[in-house]
């Protein structure tokens, strides 16, 4: 079946602007999850969805940083007034249930910001 | 929180010679993955694999939860093995490791 997907593959954006970040997660996976890879913070837990128990947000880096789901299909995180620190690739996962299930990635969206 | 430690962090190998990654976490998990990121930076899911052992091919992979330890073997390995190889660990969420850069020359 089909994997993750992310859009877009890759994102330029001006310092200041405001960005949104697509996941679909894999069909009937009800645990979602964003992490984020940048060069000097390695691979970094942002925040983790559960069916319709409140997001655990404990990774997000600052209140720019903000995310939904639509029920158990897709999220979007946002950025507001992006900064060059963000520039990184975002990563999205899904698990059957838990996150004591195994996790799919997708491909990543890369970030950069001028 | 946990914490997850790889080694080495760099490992060069000829074509052909076998190689272990190893993953120390700090605390008791109910996840363990190992990836291995390829060049164009998707993590690709090699084994699922918070105790005991499992074999893939050329790739085989042991869990040691009452020591917190786990260990990637590559056997017989192919250039094609080259990249960065990544532990993740979860109580709740996955906490990565700084990887392994492996480079294997033909």
């Amino acid at each position: 079946g089909a994997g993750v997907s992310q859009s877009p593959s890759n994102k330029v954006t001006e310092k200041g602007k405001d960005v949104e970040l697509r996941c679909d997660p894999i069909s009937g996976h009800t645990a979602l999850y964003w992490y984020r890879q940048s060069l000097g913070q390695g691979l970094e837990f942002l925040i983790y969805f559960q069916g319709n128990s409140a997001p655990d947000k404990s990774g997000l880096p600052s209140d720019r940083f903000s995310a939904e789901r639509t029920g158990e299909s897709v999220s979007t995180l946002t950025i507001q007034r992006t900064q060059q620190e963000d520039s990184a690739v975002y990563l999205c996962a899904s698990s059957e249930t838990s996150s004591y299930n195994e996790q799919f990635f997708g491909p990543g969206t890369r970030l950069t910001v001028l | 929180g946990i914490q997850v430690e790889q080694s080495p962090p760099d490992l060069i190998l000829q074509e052909g010679a076998n190689s272990t990654l190893r993953c120390n976490f700090s605390d008791s998990v109910n996840n363990l993955q190992w990836f291995h990121q390829n060049p164009w930076g998707q993590l690709i899911n090699l084994f699922y694999i918070p105790s005991g052992t499992k074999q893939n091919g050329r790739l085989s992979a042991t869990t040691v939860a009452t020591e917190r330890y786990s260990l990637l073997y590559i056997s017989s390995s192919q250039t094609t093995d080259s990249g960065v190889y990544f532990c993740g660990a979860s109580g709740s969420r996955l906490t990565f490791g700084e990887g392994t850069q492996l480079t294997v020359n033909p």
